[in-house]
């Protein structure tokens, strides 16, 4: 079946440095990625959806500045988490959907990102 | 907007008991829903969705869901739950494919032996 790799899984970093996390879809084309962050017992909140080629739309509240996220080709979306500080310490999941199949969702393995 | 709300936060049962979790999404058009498992330190898998035709979806590893829509309801159910169920599960909603999922704050079901 359709698989995304996220990496890295887990990530600690100190404040005011940045952390690129990467998503990948192995054997299928992601025309679309979706970005989500979860905190401790609660739901996946929306952050962004990017489109191939095109820039991603942010959901209210976040800001495209300090999340920035490319989406450069059909199989790979990356979340720059630029002057990181201890608030963005959370946990990030990607999803793709696959051009052949818009109703398919498939979830990276997310990554957990600790701000020192 | 769409939003979705899943009502009981932690289910502990003891195995071979009935599982019924409930879901409940606020939206004023056609959806699609989904349930989603999460088991610790993986990622999210579909267990089953609804799009339209027969609201009585089955799903893998034994799981249904009915779709009632006068109740604007999705509610899980397992007959008999087993140790290995041990997991968050998570509804979600779209209005149109392709469309990102909105998610319920999740569900923790512990199944003890």
């Amino acid at each position: 079946g359709a698989v995304v790799s996220q990496h890295p899984s887990r990530v600690i970093c100190k404040s005011g440095t940045s952390v690129k996390i990467e998503c990948r879809s192995l054997d299928f084309q992601a025309t679309t990625m979706f970005w989500y962050r979860q905190f401790p017992k609660q739901s996946l909140m929306l952050m962004a959806t990017s489109n191939e080629g095109s820039k991603a739309t942010y959901e209210q509240g976040v800001e495209k500045d300090k999340f920035l996220i490319n989406h450069a080709s059909l199989t790979l979306s990356t979340l720059t988490v630029t002057s990181a500080h201890p608030e963005d310490s959370s946990f990030y999941i990607c999803s793709a959907t696959d051009r052949r199949d818009r109703d398919g969702y498939t979830f990276g393995s997310g990554t957990r990102l600790t701000v020192v | 907007a769409q939003s979705v709300s899943q009502h009981n936060h932690h289910v502990i049962l003891s195995e071979a008991a009935s599982l019924e979790l409930g879901c409940n999404y606020s939206y004023g058009g056609t959806v699609n829903l989904f349930w989603y498992v999460q088991y610790p330190g993986q990622h999210l898998q579909l267990l089953l969705k609804y799009f339209s035709g027969d609201p009585l979806v089955k799903g893998i590893k034994g799981f249904e869901a009915e779709f009632i829509k006068s109740k604007f309801s999705f509610n899980l159910r397992k007959p008999s739950v087993q140790w290995s169920d041990t997991a968050e599960y998570f509804c979600a909603v779209n209005a149109k494919a392709g469309t990102a999922l909105i998610f319920g704050k999740g569900t923790t079901l512990s199944v003890s032996s």
